[in-house]
């Protein structure tokens, strides 16, 4: 059965910090990995997603991610965050027709 | 062009009664699926509908069912509401299901449901 996993529930970054989110799959095939970001009171925004070849992918708003297969890991980057970055992420894997996602990775942006 | 519109954005209903909620697709998309959102479970998988027919199906009671309609446009009926239905639930659409690359699953605000 797919699972993911976000070790990290609560993460507090200072602003223009790098911040590094982590995320373990359990998959049977490649999988298809994705990030989103929710804002409060919003819904799912996609931040980026890999599906196959360059295993470094940058998305929107400046972060990027690589999938480790031997890790079973698709972590996500961002050199400098902005007070603006402060909301809740989530890692999904997308199997045909549905996506589970993690528990989600609050982040806290500091001054 | 417009997102995914999800209505009503806030419903309050008492156990034992039924809802509805509705979610307009991003145009030319034909799929559309249905999430949960809870601090407790996190965002669980519903159904997915394609071309009006279901898909796939997530591991919920049969008091949750859903349709989708020519247009794309997608019901979600729960019945029988209980205390543990209030959540927020998540629309998304896509073009086929969002797992090409070419294609992306877009989320709408969601339903804010509370269960008195």
């Amino acid at each position: 059965a797919q699972s993911v996993t976000q070790p990290d529930i609560h993460i507090t970054v200072s602003e223009g910090a790098s911040l590094e989110l982590r995320c373990n799959y359990s998959y049977g095939a490649t999988p298809y990995l994705f990030w989103y970001v929710q804002s409060p009171g919003q819904g799912l925004q996609l931040l980026l997603k890999y599906f196959s070849g360059d295993t470094l992918v940058q998305g929107i708003k400046g972060f990027e991610a690589e999938f480790k297969r031997s890790q079973s890991s698709f972590n996500l980057r961002k050199p400098s965050v902005h007070w603006s970055d402060a909301a809740e992420y989530f890692c999904a894997v997308g199997s045909w027709g549905k996506f589970q996602f993690g528990a989600g990775t609050q982040v806290v942006v500091t001054p | 062009k417009a997102g995914v519109t999800q209505t009503p954005r806030y419903l309050i209903k008492t156990r034992g009664q039924q809802v509805t909620l509705s979610c307009s697709p991003i145009s030319g998309h034909r799929s559309v699926s249905w999430y949960q959102q809870t601090p407790g479970q996190g965002l669980q998988f519903l159904f997915e509908y394609f071309s009006e027919t279901q898909r796939n199906k997530g591991n919920f009671p049969g008091r949750f069912s859903g349709r989708q309609f020519s247009n794309s446009r997608s019901e979600m009926n729960v019945s029988t509401l209980e205390l543990g239905d209030s959540a927020l639930y998540l629309c998304a659409s896509s073009l086929a299901g969002g797992l090409v690359s070419t294609d992306t699953q877009y989320f709408g605000p969601g339903t804010r449901l509370t269960v008195l």
